[in-house]
């Protein structure tokens, strides 16, 4: 299988806090994670691909400075919330795809961001 | 960003009933995923679909790769309470680790 793990599920922060989500592969290896943020009712729009041992590329409208993103192993990436305000507030889900080419992206279960 | 557009919007069935939603893009995809996604949850893959034109069942799903590359459609049979949820298209152009465009989404409610 594919197992992808979120953590944490639910964080509440006040604002002018940074607030660090972990995405991890568990069972597979994975050069390339994928960062989302999802409002209520709304699609997944991608924030930025995360790649092992060098930048992350960001999405058009996404500030790097505010979303900080390390991938410093093949099975973590961590997206940090910088300096979050309430608009912040948010479903943050990373996804990894194993390596073999005909496997689907597995999602994370998502952190819900309240940001007060 | 981009995104791929997906009806109904929404959906109101009865339980039993049979469900058809689509996907369709200007662009043209070279694999598109059906994803499904609950409350609170992350999304989960249902089919993935790799060549134009193929058809894949998974249980009481069915999916089809448009011959066009541009679409694709999933159905539901026998619909049961579980299948409430949120269904999402995406769409990814390239092979490789390359990002998925994903569609609108298309709400699944079952009316008791």
């Amino acid at each position: 299988g594919a197992v992808v793990s979120q953590h944490p599920s639910r964080v509440i922060c006040k604002s002018g806090t940074s607030v660090k989500i972990e995405c991890r592969s568990l069972d597979f290896q994975a050069t390339t994670m994928f960062w989302y943020r999802q409002f209520p009712k709304q699609s997944l729009m991608l924030m930025a691909t995360s790649n092992e041992g060098s930048k992350a590329t960001y999405e058009q409208g996404v500030e790097k400075d505010k979303f900080l993103i390390n991938h410093a192993s093949l099975t973590l990436s961590t997206l940090t919330v910088t300096s979050a305000h309430p608009e912040d507030s948010s479903f943050y889900i990373c996804s990894a795809r194993k390596q073999e080419i005909n496997y689907g992206y597995t999602f994370g279960s998502g952190t819900r961001l309240t940001v007060v | 960003g981009q995104q791929l557009n997906q009806s109904p919007q929404s959906m109101f069935i009865q339980e039993g009933e049979d469900v058809s939603m689509n996907c369709t893009s200007s662009s043209i995809f070279n694999t598109w995923l059906w994803y499904k996604q609950d409350p609170g949850e992350g999304p989960v893959l249902l089919i993935a679909l790799y060549k134009a034109g193929e058809l894949t069942s998974n249980g009481r799903l069915t999916a089809q790769f448009g011959i066009t590359r541009k679409d694709s459609f999933l159905n539901i049979s026998a619909s049961i309470p579980s299948d409430v949820g949120i269904y999402f298209c995406a769409g990814q152009s390239g092979f490789g680790n390359e990002k998925l465009t994903f569609g609108t989404g298309t709400r699944l409610t079952i009316i008791p």
